[in-house]
């Protein structure tokens, strides 16, 4: 069965250092998302990707944030100075469409510790 | 903003046992879905409600839609072990176009 991967599942950075967060989306998905969960919080949208583009974006993807589709297969997320409040499970997901009945299919998910 | 509300936030039962876990909200959405999250995995997909009203069966797993697409609830018949983890509804705005908004969950421990 085709599913989101993820690269790495963990990952441990010092603060301010950039972290790049890779996920390879499902074939034949067009629109692809990043989420994060914070430790004992609710998932939350950071951002989603259609066309080459950014679709929308959540508050929390600010400056700091960029995404990335730099071939035909994988997703990245970058962080380029990391805080020690972006430790979370960030998780990719990708849909075949953006409609009300059009599922969205999460990855395993990436652990980011900042130190 | 749209908030989605999950009771109760933890649930432990006996095996054999049923159980109901809510989803509500005030806000209208085009769709609903219901996921389940293992500890340190990804939200994995069990449903998609779109009409209200709307009643899925997964086996023994019951989903409903409400009639006016703001709330959800999902029914186990017969809990067992396997079905412990954190239940997660998530939901579309009206436009449909939106991204997914989650609630926090319902943290549901089946004993043997």
């Amino acid at each position: 069965e085709p599913e989101v991967t993820q690269t790495p599942s963990h990952q441990v950075t010092q603060m301010g250092q950039e972290v790049i967060l890779r996920c390879v989306p499902i074939s034949n998905h067009l629109y692809f998302y990043w989420y994060r969960q914070i430790l004992g919080q609710k998932v939350e949208f950071l951002v989603s990707f259609y066309n080459n583009e950014i679709s929308e974006k959540s508050e929390i993807f600010d400056d700091q944030f960029s995404v990335e589709r730099p071939d035909g297969s994988n997703f990245t997320l970058k962080i380029r100075s990391t805080k020690l409040e972006d430790s979370a499970m960030y998780f990719c997901a990708s849909s075949w469409g953006a409609n009300p009945n059009t599922e969205a299919f999460f990855g395993q998910g990436t652990r980011l510790t900042v130190v | 903003t749209q908030l989605l509300e999950q009771s109760p936030q933890f649930l432990s039962i006996q095996e054999g046992e049923n159980l109901t876990v809510y989803c509500n909200s005030s806000s209208v959405f085009s769709s609903l879905q219901w996921y389940r999250q293992e500890p340190g995995e990804g939200p994995v997909l069990l449903v998609t409600v779109v009409t209200g009203g709307e009643v899925k069966k997964l086996k023994r797993l019951t989903f409903q839609f409400g009639d006016a697409r703001k709330d959800s609830s999902l029914h186990i018949t017969a809990a067992q072990p396997g079905d412990t983890g954190l239940y997660l509804c998530a939901a579309k705005g009206p436009s449909g176009n939106t991204p997914l908004v989650f609630g926090k969950g319902t943290r549901l421990s089946v004993i043997a």
